[in-house]
């Protein structure tokens, strides 16, 4: 299995740009999570889903944010419009779906707004 | 408050003993974890602890927590140059919610 796949790996985008950031995670998986990493506020989790549905959303900084999962192979998390921010790095994790599972981390993409 | 809390860098010498700690906060929690973030990568599960257990050792590492300060801590043994990177404790609030401490990056010195 290749893992949890996000794309792209870096974004650079002007203040003001829509980006998409989009998470194929591992097949069977039924949870799927978004989280940010900055170096002033850590790891946070944005928002999770379970079997496509939105669970959790608490984490969503702003309406500028929004995330979807049209099936369960495929999530994308939009900022619009984006400012400088947003810029972090974004993590999208799957598991399985028992409460003591691991959660497998995508390798990231590093948004960057100027 | 709502932090899990870590201290920010942890400095040892290869083959010593590394052992970092963390603060949690929902006692209620029922699984702990520690993750481990290697530069440019995403993290990934090294292990975890159930809540009713005070103790667990997997190979080189030993998870210890006490319950009743909301204490965590992850001692590995015999650390390598290899086992530099940043550590992240965990606790699940509700179901599935995790909270991740703000990591401490541990630095081996050859």
């Amino acid at each position: 299995d290749a893992g949890v796949i996000q794309s792209p790996r870096h974004e650079v985008t002007e203040m003001g740009q829509e980006v998409t950031l989009r998470c194929k995670p591992i097949s069977g998986h039924d949870y799927l999570f978004w989280y940010r990493q900055t170096m002033m506020r850590g790891l946070e989790l944005l928002i999770y889903f379970n079997n496509n549905v939105p669970i959790d959303d608490s984490g969503m900084p702003e309406d500028r944010f929004s995330a979807k999962m049209p099936n369960a192979s495929f999530s994308t998390l939009k900022i619009q419009p984006s400012e400088p921010r947003d810029s972090a790095v974004y993590f999208c994790a799957s598991s399985v779906g028992q409460v003591s599972d691991e959660q497998f981390f995508g390798p990231g993409t590093r948004l960057t707004v100027l | 408050g709502e932090d899990v809390e870590q201290s920010l860098f942890l400095s040892v010498r290869e083959g010593d003993s590394s052992v970092i700690n963390c603060t949690y906060t929902d006692s209620s929690s029922t699984y702990l974890y520690w993750y481990k973030q290697e530069p440019g990568a995403g993290l990934q599960l090294l292990t975890y602890i159930f809540s009713n257990m005070d103790m667990k050792q997997d190979q080189r590492l030993t998870v210890l927590l006490n319950k009743k300060d909301k204490h965590l801590s992850l001692r590995i043994a015999d650390t390598q140059t290899g086992d530099s990177a940043i550590y992240f404790c965990a606790e699940m609030r509700g179901t599935y919610k995790y909270i991740f401490g703000t990591g401490t990056r541990l630095k081996v010195l050859a």
